[in-house]
């Protein structure tokens, strides 16, 4: 079944204590991002991926780290985390850019990650 | 920036279509897309429509856009309790590479 799987699902943690969302696609996908949402704001990109070793930052980078070193996955580093990061993540991915009006590009959304800072 | 609107709630009985607009405000967007919630969900991508096109059907769903008022919406025909969710619409220059979401409508079907 094609899949994006987030972990851990839920997590309530500290300020400052380093943490890490994964994200891992079984679709052999090349692109993949992450998003946060918030009440009111819809969902705002953090970090994208075009392949492995390509990053780049979304709208709201400040306090986040990705890496790619395997095509299959993604994680979301928050090195020192603070309660403005209080949020529900979603990962995601896809195989084309959506501009083609290919069937095949179509993007999947994993089940989304609810981190509380205190 | 780019803006995305959306109303926040819509409530129609079951059997009934369903209208959910937005608005944008970047003229660059080429791409416009619609999106489902359902609870405890990540977000479905439903369908998309290319700023050259005026409408796209896909069975019950009508994406009509009007690039010169930069308005679309989606419409959802004979909608069914299994609808009920938020809908996020969105938009880009560029593709999945990089979207502006809108805030979403939660849309709540009777019986």
């Amino acid at each position: 079944e094609a899949q994006v799987t987030q972990n851990p699902r839920y997590l309530i943690t500290v300020t400052g204590k380093k943490l890490t969302v994964t994200c891992s696609q079984n679709m052999n996908h090349e692109y993949m991002s992450w998003y946060r949402q918030d009440p009111g704001l819809g969902l705002r990109q953090i970090y994208y991926s075009m392949n492995v070793e390509v990053t780049d930052k979304g709208d709201v980078p400040e306090g986040y780290k990705v890496s790619r070193k395997e095509k299959r996955n993604f994680p979301l580093i928050l090195e020192s985390p603070s309660p403005n990061q209080t949020s529900l993540y979603f990962c995601a991915s896809s195989f084309g850019w959506g501009s083609s009006g290919r069937i095949t590009d179509t993007q999947y959304f994993g089940p989304g990650t609810r981190l509380t800072v205190l | 920036g780019e803006d995305v609107e959306q109303s926040l709630f819509l409530s129609v009985r079951e059997g009934d279509s369903s209208v959910i607009n937005c608005t944008y405000t970047d003229s660059s967007s080429t791409y416009l897309y619609w999106y489902k919630q359902e609870p405890g969900a990540g977000l479905q991508l439903l369908t998309y429509i290319f700023s050259n096109m005026d409408m796209k059907q896909d069975q019950r769903l009508t994406v009509l856009l009007n690039k010169k008022d930069k308005h679309l919406s989606l419409r959802i025909a004979d909608t069914q309790t299994g609808d009920s969710a938020i809908y996020f619409c969105a938009e880009s220059e560029t593709g999945f590479q990089k979207l502006v979401f809108g805030t979403g409508t939660r849309l709540l079907v009777s019986p």
